[in-house]
């Protein structure tokens, strides 16, 4: 596989579910995003990782956990979510992070329905 | 605060010119990106500037104007697969990456 991959595609869970997304980049690439695209919304960056460290958090709730195991994987897991966290979510990977030029290359993304 | 401003929608036709403009006031700069995205679909990547003037890419340029606060992106002869939406995403000083909300390009026969 190339680029950046995200498993599932398509989630529904209830507020009192467990789950993870998955992210894997196949690019060699140093750091990688988490987002969250809400219709009409800028993209929310959401975690950022380089070199497998947490470098950014966005106040974002501690319902959302981030992992990276590794410089290519990167997890997001869920757990009481509630009915205003459904949206795209949204992974991505850079060459390096904290200086410019490197474009971001995303993946195709997972679409969270929470009921 | 910081912010991206584009059209939330914009309308042309099969074959024409279209300019899709973007503002944007932050905290320094270094430089702006541009993305595609197909609805369902990842952005991906169409153009980066960082110093003023136009970028040409075969259908597509950017301009930059970084005294103006100013992009533009230009897509010339349209096609039907150029209907998407637009993203203006600036790096500020910090190198964070500050995203506006879009701008969907309806292209009609």
């Amino acid at each position: 596989e190339t680029g950046v991959t995200q498993t599932p595609r398509h989630l529904v869970m209830g507020m009192t579910n467990k789950k993870s997304l998955k992210c894997e980049q196949h690019l060699g690439h140093n750091a990688m995003y988490w987002y969250k695209q809400s219709a009409k919304k800028p993209l929310e960056l959401m975690f950022v990782y380089s070199l497998e460290e947490r470098v950014e958090n966005n106040s974002v709730p501690s319902r959302f956990s981030p992992e990276c195991p590794n410089s290519s994987h990167l997890f997001l897991h869920l757990h009481t979510l509630q009915p205003e966290d459904s949206a795209l979510y949204l992974c991505a990977s850079s060459q390096e992070w904290g200086t410019g030029g490197y474009e971001q290359y995303f993946g195709p993304g997972t679409r969270l329905t929470v009921t | 605060g910081q912010n991206i401003d584009q059209p939330t929608e914009m309308t042309a036709t099969e074959g024409a010119i279209v300019q899709i403009n973007c503002t944007y006031q932050t905290s320094g700069f270094n430089g702006l990106f541009w993305y595609q995205q197909h609805a369902g679909e990842a952005p991906t990547f169409l153009s980066y500037n960082v110093l003023d003037g136009l970028e040409e890419k075969g259908r597509f340029s950017s301009f930059l104007s970084r005294s103006k606060g100013y992009s533009y992106l230009l897509l010339k002869e349209l096609q039907m697969k150029d209907s998407a939406s637009y993203l203006c995403a600036v790096f500020n000083s910090n190198y964070q990456l500050i995203w506006g909300a879009g701008t969907k390009l309806i292209i009609k026969p």
